[in-house]
């Protein structure tokens, strides 16, 4: 079965810290997501990458940075924490093309105080 | 732009009766449609998709979905729904040759009750 873990299930981190989410797949994947969920909102991508040290902007990429040093972990990176960025954060990997499924964690839920 | 609106926020339903949770989608290039299922507290699971061939699509724990091109709506259906069927579920489009970045619906959360 494919596995894809997020580092914390929840989190409470206080306005202007600097926060990391990592995410770590299993499955040899060369896609990797970051979304964030919000009621109403569904889900918006923040980043993704196709390979390591490779990233492109998705739709909300203000206020974030990511890292993909080795193929199987992508970090979401908050350089200073706001209040708007308190939410659901969901990482996804997929293999190869456009049509393959996209197998997500269990999500982290971040407050941001 | 492409974008998918899922047309009901809620859908409250009885054990045992039919529902549709429908999904319509924008796009001026071919797409691939998704339908993904989030139970509580837990993430996403891929329910079904559709790519190409028959316009109906068949997926994990009996439902099913009909794409219509003239329509540009892709409706998923289960005749019969359990508790268990209590979740949110989110349309998602696909776009051809953009690498498998995946544009979602809004969610629409069904509750079963007894």
């Amino acid at each position: 079965d494919v596995k894809v873990t997020q580092s914390s299930r929840y989190l409470v981190k206080r306005t202007g810290e600097k926060v990391f989410l990592e995410c770590v797949q299993d499955m040899d994947h060369e896609n990797m997501f970051w979304y964030r969920q919000d009621p109403g909102l569904g889900l918006r991508l923040i980043y993704f990458s196709y390979d390591v040290k490779m990233k492109e902007k998705g739709d909300i990429p203000e206020g974030y940075s990511v890292s993909r040093e080795k193929k199987e972990r992508f970090s979401l990176i908050l350089e200073s924490a706001s209040t708007n960025q308190t939410s659901m954060y969901l990482c996804a990997s997929s293999f190869g093309t456009t049509y393959n499924e996209q197998f997500f964690g269990p999500g982290t839920r971040l407050t941001v105080l | 732009a492409q974008s998918v609106t899922q047309l009901d926020s809620q859908v409250p339903v009885f054990e045992e009766a039919p529902v549709e949770l429908r999904c319509n989608y924008s796009s001026s290039v071919s797409v691939y449609l998704f339908w993904y299922v989030q139970y509580p507290n837990q993430g996403l699971q891929l329910l079904l998709k559709y790519l190409s061939g028959s316009t109906l699509v068949k997926g994990i724990n009996g439902f099913e979905a009909e794409f219509n091109k003239s329509q540009t709506s892709f409706h998923l259906r289960k005749p019969s729904v359990h508790i268990s069927d209590t979740a949110e579920y989110f349309c998602a489009v696909s776009l051809y040759n953009q690498g498998g970045k995946l544009i979602f619906g809004q969610g629409t959360e069904l509750s079963v009750k007894p």
